[in-house]
């Protein structure tokens, strides 16, 4: 049950696109299409923004897309807001358990 | 409204037991899977613990394997988690969240600090 691997940061200025990728192995992110992005802002609890490798749950911001390839998937934000700086975390069913997160990525717009 | 209200989080000596209850409303409980998911000061989410719908089938984190038991009752909309021997370690906000996963809907959590 080893936590999937994040960039601790990433930046962007308003307006700009950026990445955030989730690494783990064949036993999770590659073995399943079952990964999911949270957005937690500091204080709160943890928002569902992806499932399922890149469904948006109704509500959320069509600037949020995510994608997969081999054992790394990918949150993509896109036209950053001031309002998306917060904390990112993805997860994964795994062959041994039904989730694991990942070490997670403060996003910061400059 | 989906609604998750965690209770019973405090403060306890290592080696203490602790009982967390999480209050559902506005869905069909007994329909759902749900789930335990922690919080560290200043650290990132870990997954606890999962139960089945109608309680049959539970998977724990192997940090918390032996120590923690979850469990559920659907007449009474509540997901709880019993927690003993508490170490250090188990200082976190705990959250209890509806889902597969995906955690669709989380409650605000409970703080559990352990520290003598």
């Amino acid at each position: 049950q080893s936590a999937l691997t994040q960039p601790a940061s990433v930046s962007g200025s308003p307006g700009q696109s950026i990445t955030i990728s989730c690494t783990g192995t064949s036993s999770d992110v590659g073995g399943y299409n079952y990964v999911s992005w949270y957005q937690q802002h500091p204080g709160k609890a943890p928002k569902l923004m992806i499932y399922e490798v890149s469904n948006r749950p109704s509500g959320v911001s069509n600037r949020f897309s995510g994608s997969k390839s081999g054992n790394t998937a990918s949150l993509t934000i896109s036209g950053l807001q001031a309002e998306d700086e917060a904390d990112y975390y993805c997860s994964s069913y795994t062959s041994s358990s039904p989730c694991v997160f990942g070490t997670g990525t403060k996003v910061t717009v400059l | 409204e989906v609604q998750l209200v965690e209770s019973g989080g405090g403060l306890v000596q290592p080696g203490g037991s602790l009982r967390l209850s999480c209050a559902a409303s506005g869905f069909t409980f007994s329909s759902y899977e749900m789930n335990w998911v922690r919080q560290a000061p200043g650290k990132g989410l870990e997954w606890v613990s999962y139960i089945s719908s109608s309680g049959s089938t539970i998977y724990y984190a192997d940090s918390v394997k032996g120590r923690f038991t979850i469990s559920r009752d659907n007449a009474k909309n509540s997901l709880y988690l019993q927690m003993n021997s508490l170490r250090a370690e188990d200082t976190a906000v705990y959250y209890c969240a509806r889902g597969p996963p995906p955690l669709d809907y989380w409650g605000q959590g409970t703080l559990v600090t352990v520290s003598s």
